[in-house]
């Protein structure tokens, strides 16, 4: 696709519900990584694949917290038991390949609140 | 502790007025370093990147940002501001791989 797009865009769960946010990289770029962004916050880095690999994933708060990529293209960030705390916007963004400096382009986000 | 530190959290100006946004970092090597900006409900959009060479970067929309290694700085800078530049700022520095670490942003505002 032209750009990163996520989806949904907008959620709201009730506490306890799990949700499921969805990340299709440009087409092509190898690298795929979540962040997630508190109100009034810097992104943080949650999560980081090589194609379908998970090579980092030490930003991931709590085992609450499951990412994949399994065919190396579409990645799932998925929320367990939510808690207000997951209140946040979801980032994804890809790049091309793993080489530091590479251009990442994020996209527009999932907004999620807890209620 | 690493960290990218914006010192200003809020930043008026007038429209047609310069602007600097300030970034520090405390790294033992000098980082990749980055802005970007943010419009409300919008993505991260790159304004430009520094890995070596001339210290002084211009990147899109007439932004420019200068790395000054004894500081440990890297400004982000604009000659005249228009209204449309209103939104969040980040500084954000990639160490190793290509995982960026981000400061904790800038929010601009424009006066008419």
């Amino acid at each position: 696709g032209a750009g990163v797009s996520q989806s949904p865009r907008y959620k709201v769960a009730k506490r306890g519900q799990d949700v499921a946010l969805r990340c299709d990289p440009i087409s092509g770029h190898v690298s795929l990584f979540w962040y997630q962004q508190a109100l009034g916050q810097g992104p943080e880095f949650l999560t980081y694949f090589q194609n379908e690999a998970q090579l980092d994933k030490s930003g991931l708060p709590s085992d609450r917290f499951f990412a994949e990529r399994p065919e190396g293209s579409v990645s799932t960030l998925k929320i367990q038991r939510t808690q207000q705390e997951d209140s946040a916007v979801y980032l994804c963004a890809s790049s091309l390949d793993g080489r530091s400096g590479n251009t990442i382009y994020f996209g527009e986000g999932s907004w999620l609140t807890v209620v | 502790a690493q960290s990218v530190t914006q010192p200003d959290i809020h930043i008026t100006v007038s429209e047609g007025a310069s602007l600097e946004l300030r970034c520090n970092y405390s790294y033992g090597a000098t980082p990749y370093l980055f802005w970007y900006v943010q419009s409300p409900g919008q993505g991260l959009q790159l304004l430009l990147k520094y890995f070596s060479g001339d210290t002084l970067v211009q990147g899109i929309k007439g932004f420019e940002a200068e790395f000054k290694r004894s500081q440990s700085s890297f400004n982000l800078r604009k000659p005249s501001v228009h209204w449309s530049d209103a939104a969040e700022y980040f500084c954000a520095v990639v160490i190793a791989g290509n995982m960026l670490t981000f400061g904790g942003g800038t929010r601009l505002m424009v006066k008419p």
